[in-house]
């Protein structure tokens, strides 16, 4: 079936660094979401990217989507405390467009 | 509006024993889902449902079963419940099909001992 992957699992940052976590999957996807979940929280939506090659920007979140659309890259520039949380990519498929496979997830820790 | 609720928010069981999540969204939403997520797994879909009166398996549907017999709600439920099935357990819904963004309930602990 559809797997969608995430690197790295984990990534641990001094406030200020930059982050990207990248997410792979194994078909073609229709599009791609975003979804941020802080700890002890549930996921929410954060973007959603349709076109071949899109690029969109959120404050400091930059989401790209690959040419091919079967990978995705999120980027956060300078990080701050409150970018603190897991990212997961998800995208339709798995057979059906009826659904989303959600990706293995990147856990961010940003200390000062 | 509030959004998609679940109910309970902890429980405790013990292994054998029967109970029913239930999920409820004021958006009138056709999608709704149900997922489990477990340390280092991500979020699994255990079922779904595209509509009033249906329903249709995930990737992990044993030892659960669904029931949507209201558009606003959808009831998961665990027949008897292992030690397995202890996870935290999410719920969501959405406007239409795997386009359109998932809104999530706060989530369920379950502990099964």
């Amino acid at each position: 079936g559809q797997q969608v992957m995430q690197i790295p699992q984990y990534q641990h940052v001094q406030e200020g660094e930059d982050f990207t976590t990248y997410c792979n999957s194994s078909t073609t996807l229709s599009n791609i979401q975003w979804y941020k979940q802080r700890p002890g929280g549930h996921p929410v939506f954060l973007i959603q990217l349709v076109k071949s090659g899109e690029v969109k920007k959120q404050k400091r979140l930059t989401f790209q989507f690959g040419e091919a659309k079967k990978n995705s890259s999120l980027h956060i520039t300078a990080t701050q405390t409150t970018d603190v949380g897991t990212y997961f990519c998800a995208g339709p498929g798995g057979g059906t467009a009826s659904k989303l496979t959600f990706g293995t997830g990147t856990r961010l820790q940003v200390t000062l | 509006n509030a959004g998609v609720t679940q109910t309970p928010k902890f429980r405790v069981l013990k292994t054998g024993q029967s109970m029913t999540l239930l999920c409820a969204q004021d958006m009138n939403h056709e999608y709704m889902y149900w997922y489990r997520q477990d340390p280092g797994m991500g979020l699994r879909l255990i079922h779904y449902s595209v509509g009033e009166g249906t329903t249709a398996k995930g990737e992990v549907p044993d030892g659960y079963n669904v029931s949507r017999l209201k558009k606003q709600n959808f009831l998961l439920g665990l027949e008897s419940a292992a030690p397995s099935q202890t996870s935290v357990y999410f719920c969501a819904s959405s406007y239409f099909s795997g386009g359109y963004e998932q809104y999530f309930g706060p989530g369920t602990r379950l502990t099964v001992t």
